[in-house]
């Protein structure tokens, strides 16, 4: 059972938009930033949003992170086929003084 | 180029140790504080570990307090993960990341990983 809570899977049409919510409480997500990670298939995870909506770079523009109270969103418009992966939120639980991570939320681009 | 290798990696019977390596390269590794995350086959994501860039910082996820200790060599740019009273539940791949210079608890280079499975 994961701290932070996002749905297990997506889907959406090439070109299309899809969003990727997260959830947590006060200790973790209120309180402290979230980041969104990127895991390609048979690949090392990478950092794809930081400070909530910070773009490393090399990260284009069409993946964008928002945050609102104890939830995080990220979203990915211009889907392409490149984009299916496992993303995960990750963040800061002060009251565990640990890292925590969402579940992960397979892509699908259909 | 960053890089971070990992190695240390195998197979151990329950109740066995290890110790994980990862040798850091293409920045300086002194001042950046660095992690532990592993994932265990088909799952997603699980914290370990961090320690801070002078080592004088340490923290755990619950699940292995106590049982794993994080230390770091800034001298010979290593990082270490000492596993001990290993169980089936410990079987994943680790990776050493690197904390993000903006952040220390951003997870911003992860190197490849090292498999490490716990079974008789």
């Amino acid at each position: 059972q994961s701290v932070l809570t996002q749905p297990p899977s997506v889907s959406a049409a090439p070109g299309q938009r899809v969003t990727i919510s997260c959830s947590g409480s006060s200790s973790n997500i209120g309180n402290n930033y979230v980041c969104w990670y990127q895991q390609l298939p048979g690949t090392a995870p990478k950092l794809l949003i930081y400070e909530n909506t910070k773009r490393p770079s090399g990260i284009p523009d069409r993946f964008s992170g928002s945050k609102s109270g104890t939830s995080a969103t990220l979203g990915i418009t211009g889907l392409q086929t490149g984009d299916e992966a496992e993303y995960y939120c990750g963040t800061w639980d002060s009251s565990l003084s640990a890292g925590v991570f969402g579940g992960g939320t397979k892509l699908t681009v259909l | 180029e960053e890089q971070l290798v990992e190695s240390g990696g195998g197979l151990v019977q329950p109740g066995g140790s290890l110790r994980l390596s990862c040798s850091a390269s293409g920045f300086t590794f002194s001042t950046y504080a660095m992690h532990w995350v592993r994932q265990a086959p088909g799952k997603g994501l699980e914290y370990v570990s961090t320690t801070s860039a002078n080592g004088g910082a340490t923290y755990y996820a619950e699940s292995v307090k106590g049982t794993f200790t994080i230390s770091r060599d800034n001298s010979k740019k290593t990082l270490y993960l000492q596993m001990s009273s290993l169980r089936a539940e410990d079987t994943a791949v680790y990776y050493c990341v690197k904390a993000h210079h903006s952040n220390w608890y951003y997870f911003d280079y992860w190197g490849q990983g090292t498999l490490v499975t716990v079974s008789s």
